[in-house]
């Protein structure tokens, strides 16, 4: 039931593009994309529902395939700020009201 | 408050002692959540509160977990008769009426509790 997220860690130079993905072996009503610093709670990212709504970070895109169940996050000209562990939280149906989160991606951006 | 605020920001306790872990939610908020989040892992969901009722208290571990909400406000998560595997930061999370309507959550800095 737990999503899977791939990779689980990745190291980028400053200006390079990254993909997340996140994937589930069950229908999914929406994706909640969090990013979590060392030591600090997790950030809200970005939402995309089922439907095609999104609602988010203005620098950050995402995509979510309601078919195929997996959602990806695009960092694109990354930024040393965007250093963190990627978590993905998945909703099965509205009003399962709680989120389940995937296993994490750490991405490392150096100079 | 402006945000999730959680109390203490740090426990260290002996095993076999009780602990109490408080969380006090964003204004306004039905929803509120706690997670589990061991060293290097995931978030572990434990509970949810909807008002102060908690539809969903599927994730507590063991019944040496509980949790209980009053007032529609603050939430306090207890666990009993610790265990070295209970060390964890224990985040709270709120969010306005629940994610099923495509509302964020929205955590706090977290509960650090080590158990010795």
């Amino acid at each position: 039931q737990q999503p899977v997220q791939s990779p689980q860690a990745v190291i980028l130079r400053e200006g390079e593009d990254a993909v997340i993905n996140c994937s589930s072996s069950k229908a999914l009503y929406s994706v909640h994309w969090y990013r979590q610093k060392h030591g600090e709670a997790p950030v809200f990212l970005m939402i995309l529902l089922k439907g095609g709504e999104q609602k988010g970070h203005e620098k950050i895109s995402a995509s979510f395939n309601e078919k195929k169940q997996q959602s990806s996050l695009y960092l694109t000209a990354s930024q040393l700020s965007y250093s963190g562990t990627y978590f993905c939280g998945t909703e099965r149906n509205f009003g399962n009201e709680k989120l389940t989160f995937g296993t994490g991606t750490r991405l490392t951006i150096i100079p | 408050g402006a945000g999730v605020s959680q109390s203490p920001s740090n426990k260290v306790t002996e095993k076999g002692k009780d602990v109490e872990l408080r969380c006090d939610p964003i204004s306004g908020h039905t929803a509120l959540y706690w997670y589990r989040q061991s060293l290097g892992q995931g978030l572990e969901f434990l509970i949810y509160f909807q008002g102060n009722s908690a539809p969903d208290k599927s994730g507590l571990p063991s019944d040496r977990f509980s949790a209980e909400r009053t007032g529609g406000s603050v939430s306090t998560l207890t666990i009993q008769r610790t265990q070295q595997e209970d060390s964890a930061v224990y985040l709270c999370a709120s969010s306005l009426r629940g994610t099923g309507l495509g509302n964020t959550i929205y955590f706090g800095e977290g509960s650090w509790l080590t158990v010795v």
